[in-house]
């Protein structure tokens, strides 16, 4: 069975503190993908990569870092967490580069910061 | 440049009664369009997806959705809402273009007994 694995459920962090989300998959995706969860606005697009060591920004890379270390982990840093990043982060992977592949996803991690 | 649009934050409707969800989208090359949702607490998992073979596409636990290339449509449907399909749904779309998918904002579905 497909599994993407975040490694955090739920986070409370303070305002300044570095934060980070980590992502583990098992299918041997060549594509990783970080987005943001928020009422009313869809998935937002934080960063992605096709490849190990291999990121692109995404919609909204402002505030936010990537580590691909390993084909199968993906990490998302928050280097000085502000109340604006509270949010629901959904970690997915996938195989095909092209239009037509389908997105496997995380349950999620949902940060609020006080 | 692509984008989806979603009719309805969240649409109710009665146990056994029809579901229809709209999803319409902006693309100037032909488009795969999908459809995921997500269940309380949960991540998103695809319903079903459309990558030009047949119009009409059915996906898990029911549901269908047609593609409308006239009408830039993508409305998904289920006969009779069950209360397990409370979720809130997602409508998608990318190409080969730009293979990153573009997002609707999601419509919550509540099913009332």
């Amino acid at each position: 069975d497909v599994k993407v694995t975040q490694s955090s459920r739920y986070l409370v962090k303070r305002t300044g503190e570095k934060v980070f989300l980590e992502c583990v998959q098992d299918m041997d995706h060549e594509n990783m993908f970080w987005y943001r969860q928020d009422p009313g606005l869809g998935l937002r697009l934080i960063y992605f990569s096709y490849d190990v060591k291999m990121k692109e920004k995404g919609d909204i890379p402002e505030g936010y870092s990537v580590s691909r270390e390993k084909k199968e982990r993906f990490s998302l840093i928050l280097e000085s967490a502000s109340t604006n990043q509270t949010s629901m982060y959904l970690c997915a992977s996938s195989l095909w580069s092209s239009g037509g592949g389908e997105l496997f996803f995380g349950e999620g991690s949902r940060l609020t910061v006080l | 440049a692509q984008s989806v649009t979603q009719l309805g934050s969240h649409v109710s409707v009665s146990e056994g009664a029809l579901v229809l969800l709209r999803c319409n989208y902006s693309s100037s090359v032909p488009p795969y369009l999908f459809w995921y949702v997500q269940y309380p607490n949960q991540g998103l998992q695809l319903l079903l997806k459309y990558t030009s073979a047949a119009t009409l596409v059915k996906g898990i636990n029911g549901f269908e959705a047609e593609f409308k290339k006239s009408e830039t449509s993508f409305h998904l449907t289920k006969p009779s809402a069950h209360m397990s399909d409370a979720a809130e749904y997602f409508c998608a779309v990318s190409s080969d273009s730009n293979y990153q998918l573009i997002w609707g904002a999601g419509t919550k579905l509540i099913i009332k007994p």
